[in-house]
């Protein structure tokens, strides 16, 4: 079992519509939570950033985390097309980075 | 722009050649990470180094070495190339490597003939 799942997708929605990424991760020693934007050869950009359990939004992007369940979410409100892109979610604990395989995202205009 | 350099943008060689591939992490960060992203493929963690130091690895190859230098810069090195070393190689850094998020670089694509 990897330490992050994720489903690889590929996820089409219509622009406008709100999108939901998810991830479950194993390894309860995970204490940070990211998600990231990766656009075709391009590097990560990282989106969100938390510790906690619970939500934080910036803008049309809300993360989720649920510690119990082992389980993180990417909301994207009024989705765009420029938001069309994989998605990766990824956990840490010390200096331990550990992504999920991306989802790929494609907004149709 | 994450502040993350890596050089160059673009290698390609053929299979037993050795390359040099260059990071320069954000003003201030002593951490750096090697990562490998091949085609469909996740990011898959090689090695760390923090101030100079190796810190972490994980699934390099013999073939690949890496070091950092007194000025933070890191080098990953990939020697004996073969065909399915072809990939994204990426570069990314933060402050302590200890709960601060990564910002990645935006790569060195490398494709062997």
């Amino acid at each position: 079992q990897k330490e992050v799942e994720q489903d690889p997708g590929p996820l089409s929605v219509p622009e406008g519509a709100i999108v939901s990424l998810n991830c479950t991760y194993s390894n309860s020693a995970f204490q940070y939570f990211m998600w990231y934007r990766q656009y075709s050869r391009k590097g990560p950009e990282l989106l969100m950033y938390t510790y906690s359990s619970g939500n934080k939004e910036d803008g049309r992007f809300t993360a989720q985390v649920d510690k119990s369940s082992k389980y993180i979410s990417l909301f994207i409100r009024d989705s765009q097309p420029s938001d069309s892109a994989t998605y990766l979610c990824a956990s840490n604990y010390g200096q331990n980075f550990v992504f999920g395989p991306g989802t790929r995202l494609s907004v149709l205009p | 722009d994450s502040g993350v350099t890596q050089t160059p943008k673009h290698l390609i060689t053929a299979t037993g050649q050795r390359v040099t591939l260059r990071c320069s992490p954000r003003s201030g960060d002593l951490s750096v990470y090697w990562y490998q992203q091949s085609l469909d493929q996740g990011l898959q963690f090689l090695i760390q180094y923090y101030n100079g130091e190796e810190r972490a690895k994980g699934n390099i190859l013999e073939r690949f070495s890496a070091q950092q230098f007194p000025d933070l810069h890191s080098e990953l090195n990939l020697s004996s190339l073969e065909l399915g070393d072809s990939a994204l190689y990426f570069c990314a850094s933060s402050p302590d490597g200890v709960g601060s998020p990564l910002h990645f670089g935006n790569g060195t694509r490398l494709t062997v003939t």
